[in-house]
């Protein structure tokens, strides 16, 4: 079955750029999405699209695709970024979605 | 401002059938997909299925045979039926809104708080 790849965790520190990537061999053909979740919260949308930002979320937060990776990039990391994000995708013909196992941002 | 709402049993015997129900408010079902996802305890987003406000589905492969998703535009409410569930489908299920609508996917841009659903006799 189709499956996205994500690092465990990424650690950096305040006003430092941290970069969160995700790999799947279908990413080329598909767009990917990308969720912040926090502790004990529902996850929340922060990249559509491969690029584009949803209404509310910070300009910080910027996405970049290339060939079967994709990368969420969020400049000048605060505090309150620490928190656990996943990509999503579907497949190479869009039949089903999948979740990268989720990376742990960490602000040290 | 659209909101979702997961209910329905937090405990479910081995074997037995997972409902739940996801009740919009603030939006209709119209020209969007709907869908629900799951999260074991301490682990990572499963996408289980989606359903078109017109009633088409997909499914994750890995539950198709066992979940059916449905639409009731009358009451703006879609549904989640888990079959033969068993300890690994312990976990919080969201329901939300997307990944797309009627112009193209963009994601899952609203979602319930979630509901823990805990498999035990």
């Amino acid at each position: 079955s189709y499956g996205l790849t994500q690092p465990p965790s990424v650690s950096v520190s305040p006003g430092q750029t941290a970069r969160i990537t995700c790999s799947g061999d279908a990413l080329p053909k598909q767009y990917t999405y990308w969720y912040q979740q926090k502790p004990g919260q529902a996850p929340v949308l922060m990249m559509y699209k491969d690029s584009a930002r949803p209404s509310g979320i910070p300009e910080r937060f910027s996405g970049s695709s290339s060939g079967t990776t994709v990368t969420l990039t969020i400049s000048g990391v605060q505090a309150e970024d620490e928190a656990d994000y996943y990509c999503q995708s579907a497949d190479s013909s869009g039949t089903y979605w999948v979740f990268g196992g989720g990376t742990k941002l960490t602000v040290l | 401002q659209v909101q979702l709402q997961e209910s329905g049993p937090g405990l479910v015997k081995p074997s037995e059938t997972l409902s739940l129900t996801c009740t919009v408010s603030g939006g209709s079902l119209r020209s969007y997909y709907w869908s629900w996802i799951r999260q074991p305890p301490g682990r990572g987003l499963e996408w289980i299925a989606y359903i078109y406000y017109s009633g088409s589905t997909k499914y994750n492969p890995s539950l198709k045979s066992r979940v059916t998703i449905s639409v009731d535009t009358s009451r703006n409410q879609f549904s989640l039926k888990l079959t033969s569930v068993t300890a690994a489908d312990t976990a919080v299920y969201y329901c939300a809104r997307g990944p797309g609508n009627s112009s193209g996917w963009y994601g899952n841009d609203y979602w319930g708080q979630g509901t823990l659903v805990t498999v035990s006799s």
